[in-house]
């Protein structure tokens, strides 16, 4: 059972390039959601979904784009990429929107030159 | 949203059992606390949740008083392997979007 799986696992950019970080469940779960890590810090939610071709804003949404186009997909993306969103990004699925526990992905650890 | 308050880091042994406060002064009604486990290079994984009282699992126990205003995750007899950042979270229960991760307390397991 692959759980929730995110590619690519590491990924270097150079400021204004573009980029999408995968990222799929295979527990047909509902909710599916989008986090950074950032150094010695706490996650913070950025977009999440509960359920295909619904999407909304986290707390820091501003960089980043969402679609849901199925319900075992959630893509990130990164339209034009700055030196700031170097982080370690964490996806997460759930069964149901509500108070159910967040299975995460590995990570993908992106560095912004 | 309820802010948390826990260590931001515990020593322990190996074969001891830790306990980790968390503070949590305005829960609310609907709110449940929840404790995740963070590996170096991994993401966090779900620990134990619960309301009221004692909740225990395979993994850990979960104590909180009646005021609900903290909450102590109790690993018993930790091993090496149980080094990780610990997560308290305070959950509204009809929303995910809610969830608030800290920066944890850093339990380190010595030999």
């Amino acid at each position: 059972n692959a759980g929730v799986t995110q590619t690519p696992k590491f990924q270097v950019l150079k400021t204004g390039q573009s980029m999408t970080l995968q990222c799929a469940q295979d527990m047909n779960h509902e909710y599916m959601s989008w986090y950074r890590q950032d150094p010695g810090m706490g996650l913070r939610l950025i977009h999440y979904s509960v359920g295909a071709g619904i999407t909304d804003q986290g707390e820091v949404p501003n960089g980043y784009n969402v679609s849901r186009s199925t319900t075992e997909d959630f893509p990130l993306r990164l339209l034009s990429a700055a030196p700031s969103q170097t982080s370690v990004y964490f996806c997460a699925s759930s069964e149901i929107a509500t108070n159910e526990k967040l299975f995460f992905g590995s990570g993908t650890q992106l560095s912004v030159l | 949203l309820a802010k948390t308050t826990q260590p931001i880091s515990m020593d322990s042994y190996e074969g001891q059992e830790v306990n980790i406060t968390c503070s949590h002064n305005n829960i609310a009604t609907n709110d449940y606390i929840t404790w995740y486990q963070q590996f170096p290079s991994q993401g966090p994984r779900f620990i134990i949740q619960g309301y009221k009282t004692k909740v225990t699992n395979e993994v850990a126990s979960l104590f909180i008083p009646a005021d609900r205003k903290s909450s102590t995750l109790s690993l018993p007899r930790v091993s090496l392997s149980d080094t990780a950042v610990y997560y308290c979270l305070v959950v509204p229960s009809y929303n995910n979007n809610d969830m608030r991760f800290g920066a944890g307390t850093r339990l380190t397991v010595k030999p």
